[in-house]
């Protein structure tokens, strides 16, 4: 099973700032089969990034993710309020796992 | 306009049974493989069971495998977990959601609770 350690565990940035979150597979995830999601209070999920780099349907460009093998990354350029949330890394390439999260909070 | 809506969750005493059912409609879901997801109260996004679009193939997290089973009715547009020997651990928001081997999830429902307590 490939584990996922995402970091910081909470992020406290101010809108208009710039977010990196980072997520560690403790193997090679194959072919960059690797996605973010994002999640609010009281909603599903929602996919943000999936192939590491593609921007799903309807996300806004200042969403943005990087990466391959066992590092990736999401930034998110210019925090809008409505960015404020729980994000969560994923890999699809052996089985399934997801990281355990990270919060980003308004400083 | 793209849905899958979940049913079937609640209370149950542990060792107990639970058959949850998520109806797709907006897309043609014999195509897409499924997936359940649960998270638990407070916690994170935990992955149980994907089935294919043929419902030919199957898989499962080790923490559910030979408790739970995924099933669909393509001519329903509807998936399913049989959920059987319910633990304490299983308390969860199980989500159904479009995706599964080797597709993102791009699609979620809203989550039916099944709690599982004495």
């Amino acid at each position: 099973e490939i584990v996922l350690t995402q970091s910081p565990g909470t992020l406290s940035l101010s809108p208009g700032e710039r977010a990196t979150l980072s997520c560690r597979a403790s193997q090679s995830v194959s072919s960059n089969f690797f996605a973010w999601y994002q999640q609010k209070p009281g909603q599903a999920p929602r996919l943000l990034i999936y192939g590491a780099s593609s921007r799903a349907t309807g996300i806004p460009d200042r969403f943005s993710g990087s990466g391959s093998g066992t590092d990736f990354t999401l930034t998110i350029t210019r925090l809008e309020p409505e960015d404020f949330a729980v994000y969560y890394c994923q890999q699809y390439g052996s089985s399934q796992s997801f990281g355990q999260g990270t919060k980003l909070e308004i400083k | 306009e793209v849905q899958l809506l979940e049913s079937g969750g609640g209370l149950v005493q542990p060792g107990g049974s639970l058959r949850l059912s998520c109806a797709a409609s907006g897309f043609t879901f014999r195509n897409s493989a499924m997936s359940w997801v649960r998270q638990a109260p407070g916690k994170g996004l935990e992955w149980v069971s994907a089935i294919s679009g043929s419902g030919g193939s199957t898989y499962y997290a080790d923490s559910v495998k030979g408790r739970f089973t995924i099933s669909r009715d393509n001519s329903k547009n509807t998936l399913y977990l049989q959920m059987n020997s319910l633990r304490a651990e299983d308390t969860a928001l199980y989500y159904c959601a479009k995706g599964g081997g080797l597709a993102a999830f791009d699609m979620w429902g809203q989550g039916t609770m099944v709690t599982v307590s004495s």
